[in-house]
């Protein structure tokens, strides 16, 4: 069955470290994003691509950073410089027209040691 | 700027009563409205989505919500609620940009069904 794929399901950081989360799509879909989830704010957008070797900051992209060089592949990293990373990240992705909704992984939580 | 507001961040209800989760957005364009729904340590699903036509959807499950446009609102309805409908509920509005078309999500709405 298709569908995306997210990677690990729990990840724990140290001071000063890199962390990176994959996301992996089966859907032929153009369109991959990442977004952030903290409790009682819902869902805010970190990077979003809709093309192949290029991508877009979302609303909060400060501390983090992401690749695009496959299709199916839209990995997230969680740099030293995100200084508040613990929470829940989603993946998503859609085929790039108005009325297509978005599906989602089942997310990674992060968490600081 | 476009916004989705979801008007209550938790609606606790008994099972079998009927409950309404209210979404309302702004925009100035037109637009395309979806609710999905978020279980515990899950993506969000979509429930079920307003492209045009007909201002009542319905989802498979027993769920529905009313396009009104005049009120700019989306809200989600259910005349029986299950403890399994235990869930987030999240409102989202598509709408053409200039790098073309962007997906607003609302806070979430935490649907709470006791027994």
């Amino acid at each position: 069955d298709g569908g995306i794929t997210q990677s690990p399901k729990y990840l724990f950081r140290k001071e000063g470290q890199n962390v990176t989360l994959s996301c992996e799509q089966n859907l032929n879909h153009d369109a991959m994003y990442w977004y952030r989830q903290d409790p009682g704010q819902g869902l805010r957008l970190i990077y979003y691509s809709q093309i192949v070797n290029d991508f877009q900051k979302g609303d909060i992209a400060e501390g983090y950073s992401v690749s695009r060089e496959k299709k199916e592949s839209f990995p997230l990293t969680v740099t030293s410089a995100q200084k508040n990373p613990t929470a829940f990240y989603l993946c998503a992705s859609n085929i790039l027209e108005g009325t297509q909704p978005q599906h989602f992984g089942d997310g990674t939580r992060l968490s600081i040691l | 700027a476009q916004s989705v507001t979801q008007l209550d961040s938790q609606v606790p209800v008994f099972e079998e009563a009927p409950v309404e989760l209210r979404c309302n957005y702004s925009s100035s364009v037109s637009v395309y409205l979806f609710w999905y729904v978020q279980y515990p340590n899950q993506g969000l699903q979509l429930l079920l989505k307003y492209l045009s036509g007909s201002t009542l959807v319905e989802s498979i499950n027993g769920f529905e919500a009313e396009f009104n446009k005049s009120q700019t609102s989306f809200h989600l309805r259910k005349p029986s609620v299950h403890i399994s409908d235990t869930a987030e509920y999240f409102c989202a509005v598509s709408v053409v940009g200039t790098g073309g078309f962007k997906t607003i999500f609302g806070a979430g709405t935490r649907l709470f069904v006791k027994a």
